[in-house]
């Protein structure tokens, strides 16, 4: 499957302050998803995108996927503290299975 | 997500012993996965299964087997465990068959200690 890459491993921020974290395959990929993993817990779905240069918003998270399909980036506007965990985007792997990046653990202070 | 139940929750064992942790779920789903977490490295598949009769390895199989007793039952075994194999294990399940969609739904988590 391929592999997606995921920067920048941490983020720290101030509430209210903007945050982007970034998935790069080098292979193109059929679709991306996103997860979130709030700490201590498990992650959960947010979105998938399927369409070369798709954008979905959902209230102050924005997803984007490239024109060639070989990357895709997560938006959040004005952070909030409940907006900590960490954000994982996974490829697919071998039809349907996934392969997930590292993720990017984003800390918010008030 | 409550319909997909993970058993035990944590467990601390020793280098050799054999172990099993088990996957429920109740959301009638016909694939589910097992992930291992560690700190920095994501997720990473260790194997996954799209029906009662098919499994397949995944990117660290090695030192794993599972078996799939039922479709709505997915294990995983360490047969001789070793310390390396600390770490947070996910069960996570999707629904192909009626949805077309590889959205995952993941258990709570197995949190595994081998000393």
């Amino acid at each position: 499957g391929q592999q997606v890459m995921q920067i920048p491993q941490y983020q720290h921020v101030q509430e209210g302050e903007d945050f982007t974290t970034y998935c790069n395959s080098s292979t193109t990929l059929s679709n991306i998803q996103w997860y979130k993993q709030r700490p201590g817990g498990h992650p959960v779905f947010l979105i998938q995108l399927v369409k070369s240069g798709e954008v979905k918003k959902q209230k102050r998270l924005t997803f984007q996927f490239g024109e060639a399909k070989k990357n895709s980036s997560l938006h959040i506007t004005a952070t909030q503290t409940t907006d900590v965990g960490t954000y994982f985007c996974a490829g697919p792997h071998s039809g349907y299975a996934l392969n997930f990046g590292k993720g990017t653990s984003l800390l918010v202070t008030p | 997500d409550a319909d997909v139940t993970q058993t035990p929750r944590n467990r601390i064992t020793k280098t050799g012993k054999r172990i099993m942790l088990e996957c429920s779920q109740t959301k009638g789903h016909d694939r589910m996965y097992w992930y291992r977490q560690d700190p920095g490295l994501g997720l990473r598949l260790i194997y996954y299964s799209f029906d009662v009769k098919d499994i397949n390895k995944g990117e660290i199989s090695d030192g794993y087997s599972v078996s799939r007793q039922a479709q709505a039952k997915f294990s995983l075994s360490l047969e001789s465990a070793i310390p390396n194999q600390t770490a947070l294990y996910f069960c996570a399940t999707s629904d192909f068959r009626t949805s077309g969609s590889n959205e995952q739904f993941f258990g709570p988590g197995t949190r595994l200690t081998v000393l």
